[in-house]
């Protein structure tokens, strides 16, 4: 398993600014994964954080608004760029660890809930 | 095309009042199904991972059991602490690929 931390927990930004989101790992994990979830809704994937590469984004997100850091097995950043309301959202850091052969278990961070004014 | 579907959207329940919570799901090449909770303004905590058809998994109140199509999350003499979002998702496919349900929203009534 992995314990997984988020900073900040929370924040509240204008419009046309920028938002860093950090993600912690207590130990190394092979995959690291950043989610969008609006209240009520399920997960959307945004990207899978590649370390020492750049991220592979799922459609609809571009790294030019969600650039994304990985510089070791335990650490990721997302950037949420130029916000919009729109963009008022939980986002999500998860790491996975495999459990032998092919499969990963997911842990989560405890979300980052961004507002947009 | 692959997705996930959990059933009921929403189930409330009075303490003590046994029940299941479906996850059905179309994908090729399945590696994992996992079940999580998740309580408001939290990350979704992990519950179990089953692996192949016939698997069952236990936890407490909470017994997860797998077939070729769809998984079902037992809860026997549910408290209402029980109370939560659970989430099913299934790793298919490519390695780094996981597909989430949209979450069944339980509500354990004293």
């Amino acid at each position: 398993s992995a314990v997984i931390s988020q900073k900040p927990s929370r924040d509240i930004c204008q419009r046309g600014t920028s938002l860093t989101i950090q993600c912690q790992v207590d130990s190394q994990v092979t995959m690291m994964f950043w989610y969008r979830q609006q209240p009520g809704q399920s997960l959307t994937l945004i990207a899978t954080a590649n370390q020492g590469s750049e991220a592979t984004y799922e459609s609809g997100f571009v790294i030019d608004k969600f650039p994304i850091s990985r510089p070791n097995l335990t650490f990721s950043t997302l950037t949420v760029s130029n916000m919009s309301p729109e963009d008022s959202s939980i986002y999500l850091c998860s790491g996975a660890t495999g459990t032998g052969g092919t499969t990963y278990e997911q842990y989560f961070g405890p979300g980052t809930r961004l507002t947009v004014t | 095309e692959d997705q996930v579907t959990q059933s009921p959207e929403a189930l409330r329940l009075q303490e003590g009042e046994s029940s299941s919570l479906n996850c059905s799901y179309t994908v090729s090449g399945l590696r994992g199904l996992f079940w999580y909770r998740q309580d408001p303004g939290k990350g979704p905590e992990f519950l179990f991972t089953l692996y192949s058809a016939g698997e069952e998994k236990e936890k407490e109140r909470l017994k997860a059991t797998l077939t070729k199509k769809e998984s079902f999350l037992h809860i026997t003499a549910p408290k209402p602490e029980d109370s939560a979002t659970y989430l099913c998702a299934v790793q298919a496919g490519r390695i780094n690929k996981f597909y989430f349900g949209s979450g069944t929203k339980l509500n354990v009534k004293p």
